[in-house]
């Protein structure tokens, strides 16, 4: 079945520093990919997608691009603020395009200190 | 209404008791989906509600757990004869496009924490 792979964490760094949260995704078919973010005290929001092999998912200064040769999803931001400390989750689409069940990673914890 | 919303925020039952957990989606939104969130295990996929098809029911976990959406738009999740295992804060989403670039951008309430003694 579908699955999603997240690096653990919790990954811990001063404001400023470049983030990378690995995603690795098995899937049959043409997945669409997503990465949703938690705040503390807050419901799920989408962060980024991407619909298609090489295309890149960019919000709020976070940036995804869809690898399909690595099957990957990394999440980056070259300079990460203490406001961006949440859980970023990783998921999938098994039929991109169409409305389905999201497979979700287990979560990531980022925490940015001064 | 502005966001999804649900009730209870809370819910402490003993173990054998029956919960129901509600979840009034975002109006206009066609889909609806339950999920799971347990520590360290990630989201858990339950249930999923799309228009008048049938829903996709593959993901609860055993015949205890059942979840209907009324008129479209108002669900209920229910968990008969507790378990302490079924301890998680339970998610609802919805979303309002079915397809195209908007399918898949799912909406979340703020979940209900069941707690089950």
């Amino acid at each position: 079945g579908d699955s999603v792979t997240q690096m653990e964490g919790p990954v811990t760094l001063s404001e400023e520093a470049f983030l990378t949260i690995n995603c690795t995704y098995t899937a049959t078919g043409y997945p669409s990919l997503f990465w949703y973010v938690q705040y503390p005290g807050e419901g799920l929001q989408l962060l980024l997608k991407a619909t298609k092999a090489d295309d890149k998912g960019s919000n709020k200064g976070f940036e995804a691009t869809y690898r399909k040769e690595t099957t990957s999803f990394h999440l980056e931001k070259g300079s990460v603020q203490v406001s961006d400390s949440a859980v970023y989750f990783c998921a999938l689409s098994d039929r991109g395009g169409t409305a389905s069940k999201l497979t979700f990673g287990t979560g990531t914890r980022l925490q940015v200190t001064l | 209404g502005a966001g999804v919303s649900q009730s209870p925020s809370n819910k402490v039952t003993e173990k054998g008791k029956d919960v129901e957990l509600r979840c009034d989606p975002i109006s206009g939104h066609t889909a609806l989906y339950w999920y799971r969130q347990s520590l360290g295990q990630g989201l858990e996929f339950l249930i999923y509600f799309q228009g008048n098809s049938a829903p996709d029911k593959s993901g609860l976990p055993s015949d205890r757990f059942s979840a209907e959406r009324t008129g479209g738009s108002v669900s209920t999740l229910t968990i008969q004869r507790t378990q302490q295992e079924d301890s998680a804060v339970y998610l609802c989403a919805s979303s309002y496009r079915d397809r195209g670039p908007g399918a898949n951008v799912l909406t979340f309430g703020a979940g209900s924490r069941l707690t089950v003694l």
